[in-house]
């Protein structure tokens, strides 16, 4: 695709109800990359995979953020029993970057979702 | 520890310039960014500089890197009311066969006409 695409762009939920958010990366894009922005802040780094396997999650902040990319394109990150904390835009990004090497490929982002917790 | 720190708000007036710092921590990263952050709309990628250079300079925009001081800059020319935006800097530490971005808390730039 053009772009980065998420999917809701915006999510409204009550306390305790799962919410999943959607990621779709360049086409041709390896590396997907998940991150959260708190209201006044810069984001920050939640989780990344490299085709279908999730690399690294030290930014996941507890057992209830979870994400997966079963065939290497789409991306699912779900969210269990949300919690008024959880409130943040959620953003995810792509670059063709796919194994160890010299250069370092650009992340681009998506628009994000912006996700509200009642 | 990671922490990528930005002055929070510059205004200017339309057609000066302006300068964006940022200061980071973390001297093995190989790239430094900025990225655009204009509402409603995702983070764009303005430019970014290889660690091994002083100056990268972009039409308007300019990237200054003093590696000992662990100082990034931005410069904008002739600054219009389409730049007012927030500006993000961020570093990149690596990770196992990839890296992450450590993003500074963003500046609001304001220009005013």
């Amino acid at each position: 695709g053009a772009g980065v695409s998420q999917s809701p762009r915006y999510k409204v939920t009550k306390r305790g109800q799962d919410v999943a958010l959607r990621c779709d990366p360049i086409s041709g894009h390896v590396s997907l990359y998940w991150y959260r922005q708190a209201l006044g802040q810069g984001p920050e780094f939640l989780t990344y995979f490299n085709y279908e396997a999730q690399q690294d999650k030290s930014g996941l902040p507890n057992d209830r953020f979870s994400a997966e990319r079963p065939e290497g394109s789409i991306s699912t990150l779900t969210i269990q029993r949300t919690e008024q904390r959880d409130s943040a835009m959620y953003r995810c990004a792509s670059s063709r970057w796919d194994g160890p090497s010299l250069s370092q490929e650009t992340q681009y982002f998506g628009p994000g979702t912006r996700l509200l917790v009642l | 520890g990671e922490d990528v720190e930005q002055s929070l708000f510059l205004s200017v007036r339309e057609g000066d310039s302006s300068v964006i710092n940022c200061t980071y921590t973390d001297s093995s990263s190989t790239y430094l960014y900025w990225y655009k952050q204009e509402p409603g709309a995702g983070l764009q990628l303005l430019t970014y500089i290889f660690s091994n250079m002083d100056m990268k300079q972009d039409q308007r925009l300019t990237v200054l890197l003093n590696k000992k001081d662990k100082h990034l800059s931005l410069r904008i020319a002739d600054t219009q009311t389409g730049d007012s935006a927030i500006y993000f800097c961020a570093e990149t530490q690596l990770m196992d066969s990839s890296y992450k971005l450590i993003f500074g808390s963003g500046t609001r730039l304001l220009v005013r006409p």
